[in-house]
């Protein structure tokens, strides 16, 4: 076991083209987190699954982001349109539920140009 | 979830002890007060968390006062590995439900 592992570590992309990330949670952990950070400020929570179902959304994830768990194991955040404002760091993390510690990945840094 | 007050930045010598304030006056009875720390370009690391008792471990050690409006991460031989930035985090349960950061301590260890 790894941990959890994020893919790829870096994206440049530009204004208007669609992204994926995949995020592959330490195995057996049943919740994966998303969140997104951008410079200077704690990470934003964006949604999370418990198995393959997505529990919470947040208001931060508008019509343009969209993430799945199709099989409870790995779990792909794709924004759509990207904006500048979509610069940031997006980190996933799991967790076994009952246990309550969250481990997080190294993270995505997206550029948007 | 509480939110939480911490100092900007602290700075501490290498080998001695780094005490992180975290003020949480709303805390609710069933909410626990979680530490994690970030390191430069990695992902939050978990630390420890407590609920009212004082909690060790291998990492450090949370002190969580009486009505437990406030508490203190102590990392008992600060090393220039622990630059870091620091996250109280207050929340309900004891559940994998979200964490809600703030914008934590900048800790920076000198030698």
């Amino acid at each position: 076991d790894t941990g959890v592992s994020q893919n790829p570590r870096h994206k440049i992309t530009k204004r208007g083209q669609n992204v994926t990330f995949r995020c592959d949670p330490i195995s057996e952990h049943n919740r994966l987190y998303w969140y997104r950070q951008t410079l200077g400020q704690g990470p934003e929570f964006l949604t999370y699954f418990q198995n393959e179902a997505q529990l919470e959304k947040s208001r931060l994830l508008s019509d343009r982001f969209s993430a799945e768990r199709p099989k409870g194991s790995f779990s792909t955040l794709e924004i759509q349109r990207t904006e500048q404002g979509d610069s940031a760091m997006y980190l996933c993390a799991s967790s076994l539920i009952p246990n309550t510690e969250a481990f997080f990945g190294q993270g995505t840094r997206l550029t948007v140009v | 979830d509480a939110k939480t007050t911490q100092p900007p930045s602290m700075d501490c010598a290498e080998g001695r002890a780094a005490n992180l304030p975290c003020n949480h006056s709303t805390i609710s009875g069933n909410e626990y007060v979680y530490w994690y720390r970030q390191i430069h370009s990695q992902g939050p690391q978990y630390i420890i968390h407590g609920l009212k008792n004082n909690e060790t471990n291998e990492m450090a050690s949370l002190i969580i006062t009486e009505d437990r409006k406030s508490s203190t991460l102590i990392l008992p031989h600060a090393t220039l590995r622990d630059t870091a930035v620091y996250y109280c985090i207050v929340r309900v349960g004891n559940a994998g439900n979200m964490l809600t950061f703030g914008g934590g301590t900048r800790l920076m260890v000198k030698p």
